[in-house]
């Protein structure tokens, strides 16, 4: 089982552009959560996916958006990159619907915007 | 809106001692989570957390939940230099999850 991962594993962009991010779900997964972590802070909750549809969202502006495809893998795309999005971005995963089963982070993509 | 308190941010202490961090979150929540990284690193899942009074260990780390007092603590025995690392706690309400700023642990040999 390879687990949560995540492409690429680093980033650099130029202010303005746009980028994609992908994730790939833990076997057996169909719930995926994707987060914003800036250094040395916690990671701040983007949106959570769920049988293809954005099931939650936390304070995030509409440049940032999601998708999720019929295998449950997961993109996350942000337009009009600022400066401030640098960050490491985690993906987790979690089988849907279950109360006690804990989500899995993937090794995260870091971000660079100049 | 929920949130989320850790403390102590930043901990420095002697191996062989015993400490406890502290999560306090502000609403009701589903599931509480410990989680540890490294520098650099992802998210490691130390425990989840679902009922009051659950109590939970994996070697010199146990988490505690009280959902009435709406407190986590993670508590650490016997520190050894190999537990230095940032510890988060999360609470997950309606599946959106919220961290605290996380606890920067440090042990000193």
């Amino acid at each position: 089982d390879a687990g949560v991962t995540q492409s690429p594993t680093h980033l650099i962009k130029t202010r303005g552009q746009q980028v994609t991010l992908r994730c790939s779900p833990k076997s057996g997964h169909d719930t995926v959560s994707w987060y914003q972590q800036a250094l040395g802070q916690g990671p701040q909750f983007i949106f959570q996916y769920y049988e293809e549809e954005e099931r939650q969202r936390g304070n995030f502006p509409d440049r940032f958006s999601g998708h999720q495809f019929p295998n449950y893998s997961s993109e996350l795309n942000v337009n009009a990159l600022l400066l401030g999005d640098s960050a490491l971005y985690l993906c987790a995963s979690r089988p849907g619907g279950s109360i006690v089963d804990e989500q899995y982070f993937g090794p995260g993509t870091r971000l660079t915007v100049t | 809106e929920l949130k989320v308190e850790q403390n102590p941010l930043f901990l420095s202490m002697q191996e062989g001692k015993n400490y406890t961090i502290y999560c306090n979150y502000s609403t009701t929540s589903d599931r509480l989570y410990w989680y540890r990284q490294d520098p650099g690193k992802s998210l490691e899942s130390l425990f989840v957390l679902l009922s009051n009074g659950a109590v939970k260990q994996e070697g010199r780390l146990m988490a505690s939940l009280d959902t009435k007092a709406r407190l986590s603590t993670l508590h650490i025995t016997a520190a050894v230099h190999d537990l230095s690392a940032t510890y988060f706690c999360a609470v997950d309400r309606d599946d959106k999850i919220i961290f605290g700023k996380g606890t920067r642990l440090h042990i000193l040999p």
